[in-house]
């Protein structure tokens, strides 16, 4: 079993629908939690951090839930410009610094 | 800042030949990273650096040598290249512990023939 899984889609959606995507992760020790996005042959970078009380950042919302062991993220109003992978990212916070990649959820926004 | 850099950007190399990834950060960070992403595939984890001077193994270090020659600056190696070395490499960075996200340079396409 992988230590973050997702579903690796592909979704695909039109434009102004809400998407949501989840993430699981095996390692109880697990202390720190990211979205990235991945557009195609770029490098992941951060979308948002995922606190524990949930957070949002404009249409987008992250979710932990420490007890089941999954963050999701959420997308309202989905913009042609979401189309991408999202990496879901789950550290442990030791000194190395670690941080363990889900493989990714492709979404694709069509008009 | 530039963030993380990355040269070369593409490279092409004949099965046998070898050559070096160079990354630099100019973010302060103490903790760098090497990757490999396949078509299609999630990142893998070659290489890290907790901090100057201390380099280990990740999920799939053979074939692979690095180098922390200081805090900036973390080189990947490739002794004798493969077919199955073809890959995108990334490099990134982070500050050392605590709940700190990755930030990552623009990757080298590499292509071993």
């Amino acid at each position: 079993r992988k230590e973050v899984e997702q579903d690796p889609g592909p979704f695909n959606v039109p434009e102004g629908a809400t998407v949501a995507f989840n993430c699981t992760y095996s390692n109880s020790a697990s202390q720190s939690f990211f979205w990235y996005r991945q557009d195609c042959r770029k490098e992941p970078k951060l979308l948002m951090s995922v606190y524990s009380s949930g957070n949002e950042d404009g249409r987008f919302t992250a979710q932990l839930n420490r007890a089941s062991q999954y963050i999701s993220l959420l997308i309202r109003d989905s913009k042609l410009s979401d189309s991408a992978t999202y990496l879901c990212v789950v550290n442990v916070n030791t000194n190395a610094g670690k941080s363990t990649f889900g493989d990714g959820t492709t979404l694709t926004v069509k008009p | 800042n530039a963030g993380v850099t990355q040269t070369p950007k593409f490279q092409v190399l004949k099965t046998g030949q070898s050559m070096t990834l160079q990354c630099a950060q100019d973010m302060n960070h103490n903790s760098m990273y090497w990757y490999r992403q396949d078509p299609g595939m999630g990142l893998r984890l070659i290489y890290y650096s907790a901090s100057e001077g201390t380099t280990d193994k990740g999920e799939v270090p053979n074939g692979y040598n690095v180098s922390r020659l200081n805090k900036r600056e973390f080189s990947l190696r490739l002794e004798s290249a493969a077919p199955s070395q073809t890959s995108v490499y990334f490099c990134a960075s982070r500050k050392t512990s605590g709940a700190y996200e990755q930030y990552f340079g623009p990757g080298t396409r590499l292509t071993v023939t």
